[in-house]
C-alpha cells in the first residue's frame, strides 16, 4: 500500500537558517504529494502540493519539488522564522485516500 | 478559501458519555468528508470516509459502532463517540473535500480536543 516516511524530528534551527525536512514516499501509479502544516492545537493546513512529477510547490518561501527518480518530496526554506515552529506533516494521494508522514516538529529560536 | 469549522474545539466528560462532534463546510458542498485520529506526537490516521447520503466507509481497526457517522447534508458530518472511555481521549480532525472529484483539495477543521476521564 502506500506509504509516506519523513525525517523524524524534532528539529530546532536558529532564526535564519537553512530548512530541510526530508519526505520519501511509496505509491503505485502517478500520486499527488502535499505538505500540510498544523499549529499547537490547530488542524491542518495546506501549505503546498505537486501534482506530478517535477513539478515544484511553492508557498510562504517554501518549496518542494516532486522527484519521481528518487520518489521524494522534501521540504526547504531557505531562511526559517520563529513564525515556521509547527509540525510539518508529508502526504500523498493516490486514489481517494490521503496518506501522512508522522510529522515533524519544527523549533525556530530566536 | 474554502473553510470547514469542527466543532466542539474541546471536550471533558466522563467516562460512559456520548460526544458529538461536527464538521461543517462552510462554503462549498462537500460530497466526501473523512474522520482522523491523531495520537499525541503521532500522524493522522483515517477513521471512516463519510460519503452524503450513504453510510460511512471505515478503516480496518475502527469500530463502526463505537465511531457513529452520519452525513445527513452536503455541509454537514458528525462523529459520535458512544459510550466514550479514557482510551478514546484523541484529537480528532476532520476534512472536507471541496467538489466530487477524488483530485479536489481537502479542507481540514480545526479539531477537537477529546478528554475522558
Amino acid at each position: 500500500g502506500d506509504s509516506v516516511t519523513q525525517m523524524e524530528g524534532p528539529v530546532t534551527l536558529s532564526e535564519e537558517a537553512f530548512l530541510t525536512i526530508n519526505c520519501t514516499y511509496t505509491a503505485t501509479g502517478y500520486p499527488s504529494l502535499f505538505w500540510y502544516v498544523q499549529y499547537p492545537g490547530e488542524g491542518l493546513q495546506l501549505l503546498l502540493k505537486a501534482t506530478k512529477a517535477d513539478d515544484k510547490g511553492s508557498n510562504k518561501g517554501f518549496e518542494a519539488t516532486y522527484r519521481k527518480e528518487t520518489t521524494s518530496f522534501h521540504l526547504e526554506k531557505g531562511s526559517v522564522q520563529v513564525s515556521d515552529s509547527a509540525v510539518y506533516f508529508c502526504a500523498l494521494r493516490g486514489n481517494e485516500k490521503l496518506t501522512f508522514g508522522t510529522g515533524t516538529r519544527l523549533t525556530i529560536i530566536p | 478559501g474554502a473553510v470547514v469549522s469542527q466543532h466542539p474545539s474541546r471536550v471533558i466528560c466522563k467516562s460512559g458519555t456520548s460526544v458529538k462532534i461536527e464538521c461543517r463546510s462552510l462554503d462549498f458542498q462537500a460530497t466526501t468528508m473523512f474522520w482522523y485520529r491523531q495520537f499525541p506526537k503521532q500522524s493522522l490516521m483515517l477513521m471512516a470516509t463519510s460519503n452524503e447520503g450513504s453510510k460511512a466507509t471505515y478503516e480496518q481497526g475502527v469500530e463502526k459502532d463505537k465511531f457513529l457517522i452520519n452525513h445527513a447534508s452536503l455541509t454537514l458530518s458528525t462523529l459520535t463517540v458512544t459510550s466514550a472511555h479514557p482510551e478514546d481521549s484523541s484529537f480528532y480532525i476532520c476534512s472536507a473535500r471541496d467538489g466530487g472529484r477524488n483530485n479536489q483539495p481537502q479542507h481540514f477543521g480545526d479539531g477537537t480536543r477529546l478528554s475522558i476521564l
